[in-house]
């Protein structure tokens, strides 16, 4: 069974700090990994990783993948209050479709 | 162009009953998938249909089923309504459901309370 552990489970920061948030997966036929920002209701994506070593970049938003120790990290420079919000790794299974295994999530909270 | 859209978005129910929830995908898209997200266990996948035909399926039990419709619109079914069903239903829709190709978008849910 596929499986996907993040850590911390809950982040309390300052605007302006760098976070960084981790994620674990372990799965049988790997093909990629997700994340994706859940504000309110509708999560919405940030990020597909495939390939190992290669940073993939949206603003203050970051994410690499190592696919032989089998983690991702999410890094956010800068932070401001509107990073607040739960962001959560997903992997698919090996077929590559959108049946995800999503992880608990890391509920990041930035206070002025 | 519009988003996902779910409907109804707050659904207050008891146990016993049965429920439908709607979800119409972006125009174009032809997979919907549902999943539950409760605090206890996160996201986990129910179903994804694909051209009016499920293709995957999650480990729910049988009270929980879908369709989806020529028009690619999908509505979700759970029958015999427990406490722990209360949970908040969100829907997916890609173009294809292939990962590689495509990004799959949410829709804002739909909140189920069960009494």
């Amino acid at each position: 069974e596929d499986k996907v552990v993040q850590s911390p489970l809950s982040l309390v920061v300052h605007e302006g700090d760098t976070v960084t948030l981790n994620c674990s997966y372990e799965v049988t036929n790997f093909r990629s990994l997700l994340w994706y920002k859940q504000e309110k209701k509708a999560p919405t994506f940030l990020f597909m990783l495939t390939s190992s070593g290669i940073e993939k970049k949206s603003g203050r938003l970051s994410s690499i993948l190592d696919k032989k120790e089998l983690f991702s990290i999410l890094n956010i420079t800068a932070t401001q209050t509107g990073d607040s919000a739960v962001y959560l790794c997903a992997v698919p299974p090996g077929a590559g479709s959108y049946q995800l295994t999503f992880g608990k999530g890391t509920k990041l909270s930035v206070i002025p | 162009k519009a988003g996902v859209t779910q409907t109804p978005r707050y659904l207050i129910k008891t146990r016993g009953q049965q429920v439908t929830l709607s979800c119409s995908p972006i125009s174009g898209h032809r997979s919907v998938s549902w999943y539950q997200q409760t605090p206890g266990q996160g996201l986990q996948f129910l179903f994804e249909y694909f051209s009016e035909t499920q293709r995957n399926k999650g480990n729910f039990p049988g009270r929980f089923s879908g369709r989806q419709f020529s028009n690619s619109r999908s509505e979700m079914n759970v029958s015999t309504l427990e406490l722990g069903d209360s949970a908040l239903y969100l829907c997916a829709s890609s173009l294809s459901g292939t990962i590689r190709t495509d990004t799959q978008y949410f829709g804002p849910g739909t909140r189920l309370t069960v009494l």
